[in-house]
């Protein structure tokens, strides 16, 4: 089974402040994704990849941006961290168009 | 764009009592997306439960059933006898084929009581 891991697993951060969300997937998948999800809300696209060096903006971009790396590591980076970004994030990857997406177990970030 | 729909946020039901988790979809762009449910255990990630990609078609696992009703635009999830490990919270969603990207409906937290 595809292992997404997440880390940190909780966040406390300040307004303002920088913080860096990240996520590796271990089955060399070529899709990776960053998703938020907020009471009332579904789990809403923030951005995604389909590969190494690539990028696509998503649903809900603002305020966020993200960096693949290499095929396993996906990051997001929230560099001036607000309020209205406190929310659970879930990274997600999948081999290709139409198979099974793997989600990680999601990290919570409480900005304060 | 496209578009998922739970109306129910949180649902108690007995074990062993049947279920029915309500999903509506709106799909703007030609042709008939993907349908899935998944579901989130506490303290875990999101794991497929079931999927269809024809429309007409039932989809099954675990004991839940949901059919891809295409003229009521609804794929809603059922089961007939529920148990108090299927306390979880359940997300329909669909994708189309770009990318594999998924778009959810809000969740339906389902608490089952002994």
């Amino acid at each position: 089974e595809a292992a997404v891991t997440q880390s940190p697993r909780n966040k406390v951060t300040v307004t303002g402040g920088n913080v860096t969300l990240s996520c590796r997937q271990t089955n060399s998948h070529n899709y990776m994704y960053w998703y938020r999800q907020d009471t009332g809300h579904g789990l809403r696209l923030i951005h995604y990849s389909y590969g190494a060096g690539n990028l696509q903006i998503g649903d809900v971009p603002d305020g966020y941006k993200a960096t693949r790396t290499t095929q396993e590591d996906f990051f997001l980076l929230l560099e001036l961290a607000s309020p209205s970004q406190t929310s659970l994030y879930f990274c997600a990857s999948s081999e290709t168009t139409n198979t099974e997406v793997f989600f990680g177990k999601g990290t919570r970030l409480t900005v304060v | 764009g496209d578009s998922v729909t739970q109306t129910e946020g949180q649902v108690t039901v007995s074990e062993s009592k049947s279920l029915i988790i309500n999903c509506t979809y709106s799909a703007t762009s030609i042709g008939y997306p993907n349908l899935f449910w998944y579901v989130r255990y506490p303290g875990e990630g999101l794991q497929l439960l079931l999927k269809v990609i024809t429309a007409g078609q039932k989809g099954s696992s675990r004991g839940f059933e949901a059919t891809y009703n295409k003229e009521a635009t609804s794929f809603h999830l059922q089961k007939a006898s529920v148990q108090e490990s299927d306390s979880a919270v359940y997300y329909c969603a669909l994708s189309r084929s770009n990318y594999n990207v998924l778009y959810f409906g809000s969740g339906t937290k389902l608490t089952v009581e002994p």
